[in-house]
């Protein structure tokens, strides 16, 4: 892989379920964020980590959680699904925290029912 | 706080100049980025500014004047290719992105 990846593509998923987007980079980038983008609004951040081991919360934080067990690797889970989280989801990367020039994923297109 | 302003919608003709303006207030600043997203796609880079001035690259260009609060998106020889929305960001004193709602440019023929 080049880059960075998401999965999966898009998904409809009934509310209360438990749901995980999964995102992976190759550029061993220190920094990765998730992101959720609604029609009208700007990209907001749900969640972020700037090395691995680490995690922080964004503007929208709640009723996601995430994890960073290496340098590759940012998953995020949706502990009980609602469909205010119907949204495109975006994972990015950048080198370090302080250069953030951010690469984005193709992004998971999320409806909740 | 912060907040960004930037026009919702513009249209522009193919082959002229199209300005897509940027403003801002913050309490902290570390730098203004400019993304082009095309419909259906993931964001992608198109120029930083740290220092206030112009930042020439190609057809596109982007200039900053930190103390106005201002930032714009000048893209020159427009191509139908250059519809696409396009995203203002500044970096706050955590160096996390804030992100403009975003401007959708229309090209037409």
């Amino acid at each position: 892989i080049a880059g960075i990846t998401q999965a999966p593509t898009s998904q409809i998923l009934a509310a209360g379920r438990r749901m995980t987007l999964r995102c992976t980079q190759d550029m061993r980038h220190n920094a990765m964020y998730w992101y959720r983008q609604d029609l009208g609004l700007g990209l907001r951040l749900i969640h972020y980590s700037n090395t691995a081991g680490t995690t922080g919360k964004g503007e929208v934080p709640d009723g996601y959680s995430v994890s960073r067990a290496n340098t590759d690797d940012f998953p995020l889970t949706l502990a009980s699904a609602v469909p205010s989280q119907t949204s495109v989801y975006f994972c990015a990367s950048s080198a370090t925290q302080e250069r953030n020039e951010q690469f984005f994923g193709p992004g998971t297109r999320l409806t909740v029912l | 706080g912060q907040n960004i302003d930037q026009p919702t919608e513009m249209t522009a003709t193919e082959g002229a100049i199209v300005q897509i303006n940027c403003t801002y207030q913050t309490s902290g600043f570390n730098g203004l980025f400019w993304y082009q997203q095309h419909a259906g796609e993931a964001p992608t880079f198109l120029s930083y500014n740290v220092l206030d001035g112009l930042e020439e690259k190609g057809r596109f260009s982007s200039f900053l004047s930190r103390s106005k609060g201002y930032s714009y998106l000048l893209l020159k020889e427009l191509q139908m290719k250059d519809s696409a929305s396009y995203l203002c960001a500044l970096t706050d004193s955590n160096y996390q992105l804030i992100w403009g709602a975003g401007t959708k440019l229309i090209i037409k023929p």
